[in-house]
């Protein structure tokens, strides 16, 4: 079936480094999403893609939508303890199914 | 603060009794997702619903499990006879429309989950 494959599974960083994390898909998405959840939370949306190619940014995150449909890639620049959590792509498959990667965890070291 | 309202937040059960979780969707959201992460892992979706419909239950197993969605109040997902197995974290999300990529553009907001533990 449809698998997202999210990369790296982890992370370990210095304070003030940058990251990147990416992840593809087996078939063509119309929507990619990124999500943060930190530790009891709920998953939180940082950045939604819509079209193939586009590049959005929100603060110290960019992501991009590949141009192929099949991969996105997130990037945080001069991380910060607080950007430690799991970091989750997801996208649609099928009619009402959303489906997500296995997640990033991301270690910051102050 | 009007976002997605689950509770209980944490809950213990013993082998066999039933499991019931809330969820209250955002404002003005009437389409309601519940999924399940097991821990180390992504989330796993199991039912859509709308008000007073379940659209696709496909991710739900078979046995045990229920959710409905009625005309007034939460949703509830209603886990019966509970398994070791079904330990894990249960989030409930919220859409203005659905989900669909190609031609809807709603993204799902979360709860922050109710965490089941089976003794």
């Amino acid at each position: 079936g449809q698998q997202l494959n999210q990369s790296p599974q982890s992370m370990f960083i210095q304070e003030g480094e940058d990251v990147s994390m990416n992840c593809t898909s087996s078939s063509i998405f119309n929507t990619w999403l990124w999500y943060k959840q930190d530790p009891g939370e709920g998953p939180v949306l940082l950045i939604a893609l819509y079209k193939a190619g586009e590049l959005t940014s929100n603060g110290r995150l960019t992501a991009q939508f590949g141009i192929t449909r099949k991969d996105s890639f997130l990037n945080i620049s001069a991380s910060i303890p607080s950007d430690v959590g799991i970091y989750f792509c997801a996208g649609p498959f099928g009619i009402n199914d959303m489906r997500f990667g296995a997640g990033t965890r991301l270690t910051v070291k102050p | 603060n009007a976002g997605v309202m689950q509770n209980p937040r944490h809950l213990v059960r013993r082998r066999g009794q039933e499991a019931r979780l809330r969820c209250s969707p955002m404002k003005g959201h009437s389409h309601v997702y519940w999924y399940r992460q097991l821990p180390e892992e992504g989330l796993k979706f199991m039912v859509y619903l709308q008000k007073e419909n379940i659209i696709d239950e496909s991710g739900m197993p078979k046995e045990r499990f229920s959710a409905e969605f009625p005309k007034e109040g939460p949703s509830i997902l209603r886990i019966q006879q509970v398994v070791r197995g079904d330990s894990a974290a249960y989030f409930c999300a919220s859409s203005q429309k659905p989900t669909q990529g190609s031609s809807y553009n709603s993204p799902l907001h979360f709860g922050n989950g109710t965490r089941l533990t089976v003794t």
